[in-house]
């Protein structure tokens, strides 16, 4: 099962501009985690931010969690055509350390020059 | 250079045929996944694995099986069972403890 929803779920912009992508999920968690994949490719973990954490930064990223509304946002800011990719934010809600992930649908970013 | 080998890139399979994917990797992380990832979706985890010798079911695990009897190999077999494999599969492993898992770059997998 999904059990995040990632929005919108494409975003075209300018190179330069900053991207906002936000995801929503059901379910208590330990952590969340935002992936970037390019076309035909594995996955990149980008960030993991923790349940008792609000914001974390991390070079042109910035990601932010609120638990009472379920949700998360991931920034980059100064976009480049570079980060023409997939991102995908996955919760962890495994006790006992499992580190089992529930993947949201992810957003589809184009950066265009 | 550490990371996460899958093979093959591309692989085809005739109806009625067992096809196994292969994983690997050189992390000496405990914790191996398979992920099933259809067009314009996320991810589906099928098997996944804390520890040699012992593995669980994920979310889709009907037609799949795995084994584990290398710390460093996680083996995946589609089934004739699973009635729609085309997709493109995913290796991951991690470290114990809520941390990232590391991908390897997928094995595409089409019907005959």
């Amino acid at each position: 099962s999904q059990q995040g929803e990632e929005d919108p779920q494409a975003l075209s912009i300018q190179e330069g501009e900053n991207a906002t992508m936000n995801c929503s999920y059901k379910t208590s968690i330990n952590n969340l985690q935002w992936y970037r994949q390019n076309s035909g490719r594995g996955l990149v973990h980008l960030i993991l931010i923790r349940s008792n954490e609000r914001e974390k930064h991390s070079g042109r990223l910035r990601v932010t969690l609120d638990t009472s509304k379920k949700s998360s946002s991931l920034l980059i800011t100064a976009s480049r055509a570079a980060d023409t990719a997939s991102y995908f934010c996955a919760t962890d809600g495994s006790a006992g350390g499992g580190n089992k992930l529930t993947f949201g649908t992810g957003t589809q970013l184009k950066v265009e020059l | 250079d550490g990371g996460i080998t899958q093979s093959p890139k591309y692989l085809f399979r005739k109806e009625g045929q067992n096809v196994t994917l292969s994983c690997e990797q050189n992390l000496n992380h405990d914790a191996m996944y398979w992920y099933r990832q259809d067009p314009g979706q996320g991810l589906r985890l099928i098997y996944y694995s804390q520890i040699v010798n012992d593995f669980q079911k994920g979310d889709i695990a009907e037609g799949y099986s795995v084994s584990r009897e290398k710390k460093e190999s996680f083996p995946l077999t589609v089934t004739s069972a699973q009635k729609n494999p085309t997709a493109f599969y995913l290796c991951a492993s991690s470290t114990t403890g809520n941390q990232p898992q590391h991908f390897g770059d997928g094995t595409r997998l089409s019907i005959l």
